[in-house]
């Protein structure tokens, strides 16, 4: 296994279409996090599985995105009618159920909404 | 909420030249971590610090972590052009839903002139 697999690397769609993105963590990582990063930010927090189960969703998930972990492995992550504003990059990262394991991250899907 | 402020933002640097990145946070805690991003380009981890008075360093870059002034330093030593790049530092807060999240700070993005 060599590390957190996104896919796809990039994306272009026209605004209103739906798009939808896959994270593979890093295997026997029970955690696993989206994140999303605008142009000159820093990566801002979306949510956060444990196993199969999304225990936290930021603010920043509007009901147009959608995450899953159906089986506790991959990932998806889908943004329904997609805006302009929805134009970043979607990093995944995954670790271990211990504290203070560290979190590796993916390379990252980035969108472009035309 | 916590917060984290990097400064500086933004860096030029003329290479054998030494500086310090700062890094400020808002709440307690004692797991502080920097990463690298080269453009268009996802994370790279440099240092984990994981308690008060850690130190780490390689090559010539050097972390520092004071948790209670909540304050991590980044220190660059003789930068080269290979340094130049976007650094992050980030804190971790453990939850029970919210597992090892990180919040970013804005960046610090580093230009090293020959």
């Amino acid at each position: 296994d060599t590390g957190v697999s996104q896919d796809p690397r990039h994306k272009i769609t026209k605004r209103g279409q739906n798009v939808t993105f896959r994270c593979d963590p890093i295997s026997e990582h029970n955690r696993l996090y989206w994140y999303r990063q605008t142009l000159g930010q820093g990566p801002e927090f979306l949510t956060y599985f444990q196993n199969e189960a999304q225990l936290e969703k930021s603010r920043l998930l509007s009901d147009r995105f959608s995450a899953e972990r159906p089986k506790g492995s991959f990932s998806t992550l889908e943004i329904q009618r997609t805006e302009q504003g929805d134009s970043a990059m979607y990093l995944c990262a995954s670790s271990f159920v211990v504290e203070n394991t560290e979190a590796f991250f993916g390379q990252g899907t980035r969108l472009t909404v035309v | 909420e916590l917060k984290v402020e990097q400064n500086p933002l933004f860096l030029s640097m003329q290479e054998g030249k030494n500086y310090t990145i700062y890094c400020n946070y808002s709440t307690t805690s004692d797991r502080l971590y920097w990463y690298r991003q080269d453009p268009g380009k996802s994370l790279e981890s440099l240092f984990v610090l994981l308690s008060n008075g850690a130190v780490k360093q390689e090559g010539r870059l050097m972390a520092s972590l004071d948790t209670k002034a909540r304050l991590s330093t980044l220190h660059i030593t003789a930068a080269v052009h290979d340094l130049s790049a976007t650094y992050f530092c980030a804190v971790a807060l453990f939850g029970e839903t919210s597992g090892s999240r990180l919040t970013f700070g804005e960046g610090t993005q580093l230009t090293v002139n020959p």
